[in-house]
């Protein structure tokens, strides 16, 4: 299996654009996961969904950030507008859980962003 | 929702030498993780392990579910082991993985 797959690797683009940053999970995982790192905050989960549903989206910053999974295959973070603040790596992570647990995680490469 | 530790935040140490890194979580828990951020930023699955032992290569880990810590052991260190470990949990009450602050490892030449 090709692993957990991101793209782009790198975008810069300016305050104010839209970003559409892409993840194709590993075949056959039923749970997947963004995650955003910054020095300042570490690894913060901003949202994961299970079997293309979303579950939980707390840790979503705010109304600029949407995401979604429209098939098994394929999920989508947007951020409209970024902002500098939203500098940062975003992963992207799959899994196969069964009841009571998420499984195994798997990273993709990540995709680094920076807003000028 | 559930909190993790890791112990020491920094370590540096000589080719060569060995190492064990920690991982404290407050609750109970159904996965363990531990994962390797290398120098590039690529995340590297280590260990899978809620409770037990395992190891791999130069590499072992152990969790003591019951007592709610696991360790990471590294022997004989290479440069290449250089980077930031971090551990991540998950339980049925938190419903998401957890990540620990990660420990950073410099291995000198």
């Amino acid at each position: 299996d090709a692993g957990v797959i991101q793209s782009p690797r790198h975008e810069v683009t300016e305050m104010g654009q839209e970003v559409t940053l892409r993840c194709k999970p590993i075949s056959g995982h039923n749970s997947l996961f963004w995650y955003r790192q910054t020095m300042m905050r570490g690894l913060e989960l901003l949202i994961y969904f299970n079997n293309n549903v979303p579950i939980d989206d707390s840790g979503m910053p705010e109304d600029r950030f949407s995401a979604k999974m429209p098939n098994a295959s394929f999920s989508t973070l947007k951020i409209q507008p970024s902002e500098p603040r939203d500098s940062a790596v975003y992963f992207c992570a799959s899994s196969f859980g069964l009841a009571g647990g998420l499984g195994e995680l798997f990273f993709g490469e990540g995709s680094r962003l920076t807003v000028l | 929702g559930i909190q993790v530790e890791q112990s020491p935040p920094d370590l540096i140490l000589q080719e060569g030498a060995n190492s064990t890194l920690r991982c404290n979580f407050s609750d109970s828990v159904n996965n363990l993780q531990w994962f390797h951020q290398n120098p590039w930023g690529q995340l590297i699955n280590l260990f899978y392990i809620p409770s037990g032992t395992k190891q791999n290569g130069r590499l072992s880990a152990t969790t003591v579910a019951t007592e709610r810590y696991s360790l990471l052991y590294i022997s004989s260190s290479q440069t290449t082991d250089s980077g930031v470990y971090f551990c991540a949990v998950d339980n049925t009450n938190a419903g998401k993985s957890t990540f620990g602050d990660g420990t950073t490892l410099t291995v000198k030449p």
